[in-house]
């Protein structure tokens, strides 16, 4: 079982906001990090898979950066809006298995 | 394009019966994940399986078993339910290091 944080546990903002969240894994045997969007009532759906040291990917408002050295992950978004209003995992696969993080929630207010 | 489904999508068990819950994924995607969503624990790893015919466990087996004897197919049970595995059960697929799919998710309750 791997130690998978992210931080903070939840967030609230205001609509127009920037904010920008957290993964931290062990950076010891490193394979890939995934980040996930999880709105309420539906299922976990990709935002972005890397695997570089130094990755950025970005989509829309929403960019990730990678720091396999360390062992973390920020996962940006620029100018909040209410329909980012989620939970956001991100997930640390070692080889087969595959170990969320507890997510950090983020409520855009109007 | 149905991706991974899940049946059933709710059920109620008494506490001591038996249960089967089904994921069918479309993919031909060689790793499936069951987990559990309980409140403020995130998504546990249930077991796990790499291809036909192997499975393994994850961080929290107890009381519940898996069988993938067909590509397509994973299946995970519940011998003898208890009120402890009353949450919100999320099944996933995956290929290589590409993204996970999951899902739609049921919903147990055990009275």
């Amino acid at each position: 079982i791997l130690n998978v944080e992210q931080s903070p546990q939840s967030l609230h903002v205001q609509e127009g906001d920037s904010t920008n969240f957290t993964c931290s894994f062990p950076s010891s045997n490193f394979y890939a990090l995934h980040w996930y969007r999880w709105e309420t009532a539906k299922s976990p759906e990709a935002l972005f898979v890397m695997t570089l040291n130094g990755d950025e990917k970005k989509k829309g408002r929403i960019s990730a950066t990678l720091n396999t050295k360390e062992g973390y992950s920020y996962l940006y978004i620029k100018g909040s809006q209410p329909e980012d209003s989620a939970t956001y995992l991100c997930a640390f696969p070692p080889g087969n298995q595959f170990y969320f993080g507890t997510g950090t929630s983020l409520t855009v207010i109007p | 394009n149905a991706g991974v489904t899940q049946t059933p999508k709710f059920r109620v068990l008494k506490t001591g019966q038996s249960m089967t819950l089904l994921c069918a994924q479309d993919m031909n995607h060689e790793y499936m994940y069951w987990y559990r969503q309980d409140p403020g624990m995130g998504l546990r790893l249930i077991h796990y399986s790499v291809g036909e015919g192997t499975t393994a466990k994850g961080e929290v087996p107890d009381g519940y078993n898996v069988s993938r004897l067909k590509k397509q197919n994973f299946l995970l049970g519940l011998e003898s339910a208890a009120p402890s595995q009353t949450s919100v059960y999320f099944c996933a697929s995956r290929q290589g290091a590409g993204e996970a799919f999951f899902g739609q998710g049921t919903r147990l309750t055990v009275v």
